[in-house]
């Protein structure tokens, strides 16, 4: 079974312009998280989709965002990036919440750079 | 809110050494994930624990899950080199609850 993809896996933007990272979980996982990683403040949780529908979220400003679609596929955007902004984005898929068993799977990650 | 702590943040040992890191809370978890990120990738599950008291292995990594329900604890034994990552541990709480994660520990494997 292939396991969560993201794409793109580097990315270089400019400050101020906006971004948009795709996650594919893995196949039958209808849950998917977003993270923001960075050295200083480790993994950091941005929001959590479960068919279709945000079900928890961090403390990030509104410049971010994102989205489910109805096959599981999620995206999250970025508008108006900042320096800070530079990070790891990092997806995981888990087959539901409440489930007895939970599993959460990680992507590779997606390595945005703002200059 | 809820927070994991895993001290200290770095860990030197020598191959072969056996290792032991442990993640604790003041919040109750119902589950206690533990996980290892080589640099530049995502994080990859390694046990996964769900009952207080359990103790689970996968090949030489045994964790367990506190009977307080407040701490789990990662044991390493025989180290070998691509040992070497960032370890995180992270619980979860009740249902619809989010996923929280510790800040991690670096080890490093001296051969």
């Amino acid at each position: 079974k292939a396991g969560v993809t993201q794409t793109p896996r580097y990315l270089i933007k400019t400050r101020g312009q906006q971004v948009t990272l795709s996650c594919s979980p893995i196949s039958g996982h209808r849950s998917v998280s977003w993270y923001q990683q960075t050295p200083g403040q480790g993994l950091q949780f941005l929001f959590e989709y479960f068919s279709e529908t945000q079900r928890n979220k961090g403390n990030f400003p509104g410049r971010f965002s994102g989205r489910q679609f109805s096959n599981s596929r999620s995206e999250m955007n970025v508008s108006t990036l900042e320096l800070g902004d530079s990070a790891l984005y990092l997806c995981a898929s888990s087959l539901y919440q409440g489930m007895t068993k939970y599993e959460q799977y990680f992507g590779p990650g997606t390595r945005l750079t703002v200059t | 809110g809820q927070q994991l702590n895993q001290s200290p943040q770095s860990m030197f040992i020598q191959e072969g050494e056996d290792v032991s890191m442990n993640c604790t809370s003041s919040s109750i978890f119902n589950t206690w994930l533990w996980y290892k990120q080589d640099p530049g990738e995502g994080p990859v599950l390694l046990i996964a624990l769900y009952k207080a008291g359990e103790l689970t292995s996968n090949g030489r990594l045994t964790a367990q899950f506190g009977i307080t329900r407040k701490d789990s604890f990662l044991n390493i034994s025989a180290s070998i080199p691509s040992d070497v990552g960032i370890y995180f541990c992270a619980g979860l709480g009740g249902a619809n609850s989010k996923l929280t994660f510790g800040k991690g520990i670096t080890l490093s494997v001296r051969p």
